[in-house]
């Protein structure tokens, strides 16, 4: 089975000031890994994923997030955050097995505080 | 395009009772998963259904159950609620089932249970 990590529960950042939200998995087989934001009351958009290639992906909102095998994590980054970055963000793997592929497997999430 | 639409947003139900939520996914996509979110267990996976079948469950109990119709549409039943069912519940559409496949979230119903 497969899991995720998400190090920190809060992260407090000022405006402007870059960012890095922390994801660590494990998983006996090849994963397949995702960036989730959250605003307040709503669904989960999007950020980035990545699923083979360069490990270094590029998502929306200028979020970057790099694959690392060795070290089985999937850190997420932005140079700059601002105001509306402020929202809970989930980090999330998938893997294939039996029939098909898995749901998706989350993290509990970081909340991102952006300070002015 | 429209996107995900999940009806009620809001629903309260009694300890005991069972509840219906219904999932409309964007216009083509043919697979809808389901999540549970919670404080305290965060977001799990429930079930996918890809072309009106059950591709994939996750570890719920038997009291949660879904379907999907000819339209794609999903509705999920939750039997004999319990106050732990309190929850926000997510339905996501794909194009099809597949990692490859971006999974399109819809707003939640957000079930509690008295």
């Amino acid at each position: 089975a497969q899991s995720v990590t998400q190090l920190d529960s809060q992260v407090p950042v000022f405006e402007e000031a870059p960012v890095e939200l922390r994801c660590n998995y494990s998983s006996s087989v090849s994963v397949y890994l995702f960036w989730y934001v959250q605003y307040p009351n709503q669904g989960l958009q999007l950020l980035l994923k990545y699923l083979s290639g360069s490990t270094l992906v590029k998502g929306i909102n200028g979020f970057e997030a790099e694959f690392n095998k060795s070290q089985t994590s999937f850190h997420l980054r932005k140079p700059s955050v601002h105001i509306s970055d402020t929202a809970e963000y989930f980090c999330a793997v998938r893997t294939y097995s039996g029939g098909g592929a898995d749901g998706l497997t989350f993290g509990k999430g970081t909340h991102l505080i952006i300070q002015p | 395009k429209a996107g995900v639409t999940q009806t009620p947003r809001y629903l309260i139900k009694t300890r005991g009772q069972q509840v219906t939520l219904s999932c409309s996914p964007i216009s083509g996509h043919r697979s809808v998963s389901w999540y549970q979110q919670t404080p305290g267990q965060g977001l799990q996976f429930l079930f996918e259904y890809f072309s009106e079948t059950q591709r994939n469950k996750g570890n719920f109990p038997g009291r949660f159950s879904g379907r999907q119709f000819s339209n794609s549409r999903s509705e999920m039943n939750v039997s004999t609620l319990e106050l732990g069912d309190s929850a926000l519940y997510l339905c996501a559409s794909s194009l099809r089932t597949g990692v490859t496949y971006e999974q399109y979230f819809g707003p939640g119903t957000r079930l509690t249970v008295t």
